[in-house]
């Protein structure tokens, strides 16, 4: 159980353009998903927590109109990288926390954003 | 200081090793503790989970907290090279309400 999928698992844009990555908790409910960012050989930076129904917290240097954030339902929720540049390439990963109100995140696969 | 303190190492160490990996932290509020493993390019594993003070056993993986030192371990027995990942620990302070501080993870490589 407590699987996590998000896609797509790779995308490459072109600079300018807006690209949507989904994370669905698959076999539970999710009352909180996060969205974090994470460079080569760093840990994981988060950007964004999310509850459904409601709009993200955003971490502080994040900025809310670049990275569009919807959580419309307690198993989906989404990122959108608006205008993407190159400096917006790097590995985009959603955790989810179960309804059970435990603290235990479970997490996606990731995504591979590559903006050329 | 940071919150989290983790050596990124690399750590390498033969097949069949026990394996001692560690986290230090400043927050005294932290309750929970995790330890996740990621391999490369992928999402992060959920290993261990733990509250409070005390051990946690579940086959080859043994997670220790002690909160009187701020200081958790993750410890591996038996090695394999397919435990060659990295990784994070991470802990909380509310259950179900707060976010996660993650260290930056070790990187261990298990030699065959």
């Amino acid at each position: 159980g407590a699987v996590v999928s998000q896609h797509p698992s790779r995308v490459i844009c072109k600079s300018g353009t807006s690209v949507k990555i989904e994370c669905r908790s698959l076999d539970f409910q999710a009352t909180t998903m996060f969205w974090y960012r994470q460079f080569p050989k760093k840990s994981l930076m988060l950007m964004a927590t999310s509850n459904e129904g409601s709009k993200a917290t955003y971490e502080q240097g994040v900025e809310k109109d670049k990275f569009l954030i919807n959580h419309a339902s307690l198993t989906l929720s989404t990122l959108t990288v608006t205008s993407a540049h190159p400096e917006d390439s790097s590995f985009y990963i959603c955790s989810a926390r179960a309804a059970d109100s435990t603290d235990t995140q479970y997490f996606g696969p990731g995504t591979r954003l590559t903006v050329l | 200081q940071k919150e989290v303190e983790q050596d990124p190492g690399p750590l390498s160490v033969p097949e069949g090793a026990i394996v001692s990996l560690n986290c230090t932290y400043s927050n005294s509020a932290f309750q929970y503790f995790m330890w996740y493993r990621q391999y490369s390019r992928k999402g992060p594993e959920l290993l261990m989970y733990t509250y409070s003070s005390g051990n946690k056993e579940d086959g080859r993986f043994t997670a220790q907290v002690d909160k009187s030192s701020k200081y958790i371990s993750l410890f591996i027995r038996d090695s394999q090279p397919s435990d060659s990942a990295t990784y994070l620990c991470a802990m909380s302070a509310v259950s179900g309400y707060s976010t996660l501080t993650f260290g930056k993870g070790t990187m261990l490589l298990v030699s065959p």
